[in-house]
């Protein structure tokens, strides 16, 4: 069956362009995540959904980072005015459900280089 | 603050022996543990997972042990198979509702050598 699909998978943006990166969960997992990896280091939380609500935002570096998922189903990750710290693999997650016995299963990641 | 260490970045071990990657942590909220692999150009997959109430867990070639008391834990891979060449990361959560994220080490890079 398909997995978690991202989109584009690589993406190279001029410091200060806003880019917008996708992310399609399996089809009826109702959590979804997005973390980024920099290079040599793991994956780190950036934000979380339930459904088409965003209930946990906590890892997201400023305010020029924006995720949405407006109809609980493909969620979109914006960062706007990018700076070269941004530039990392941007890996996107979905579980069936919440709660502990519900395995994230990752997309492959869309890298993002910021020249 | 790295919260889930992993101060082995790379790890080589002949096939057929046993593969141990270790893992520390140092937050004491966190009381369920996975371990996580990684082929080049895709995402991590799960691997294996411990609920803090354990010592231990098999699964197959892979048995993860925990030592709550040290915030230690390791995986072990009995025999090992060029197969398991990979990154592997470790991860911890907090299990109370609604705390959802992973927090994931910096990875170790394990070889397997013919």
């Amino acid at each position: 069956g398909a997995g978690v699909s991202q989109s584009p998978r690589y993406k190279v943006a001029k410091r200060g362009q806003d880019v917008a990166l996708r992310c399609d969960p399996i089809s009826g997992h109702v959590s979804l995540f997005w973390y980024q990896q920099a290079l040599g280091q793991g994956p780190e939380f950036l934000t979380y959904f339930q459904n088409e609500a965003q209930l946990d935002k906590s890892g997201l570096p400023s305010d020029r980072f924006f995720a949405e998922r407006p109809e609980g189903s493909v969620s979109t990750l914006k960062i706007q005015r990018t700076q070269q710290e941004d530039s990392a693999v941007y890996l996107c997650a979905s579980a069936l459900d919440r709660g502990l016995h519900y395995e994230q299963y990752f997309g492959p990641g869309t890298r993002l280089t910021v020249t | 603050d790295q919260q889930v260490k992993q101060n082995s970045p790379s790890l080589s071990v002949q096939e057929g022996r046993i593969s141990i990657l270790n893992c520390d942590y140092t937050n004491s909220m966190f009381d369920y543990f996975l371990w996580y692999k990684k082929y080049p150009a895709e995402g991590p997959t799960f691997l294996i997972s411990i609920s803090s109430i354990k010592d231990k867990n098999e699964d197959g070639r892979f048995t993860v042990f925990l030592n709550k008391s040290a915030k230690h834990r390791s995986l072990h891979i009995v025999p090992s198979q060029p197969g398991d060449s990979a990154v592997y990361f470790c991860a911890a959560r907090i299990s109370n509702f609604g705390n959802e994220k992973l927090t994931f080490g910096t990875g170790t890079r394990l070889t397997i050598i013919p």
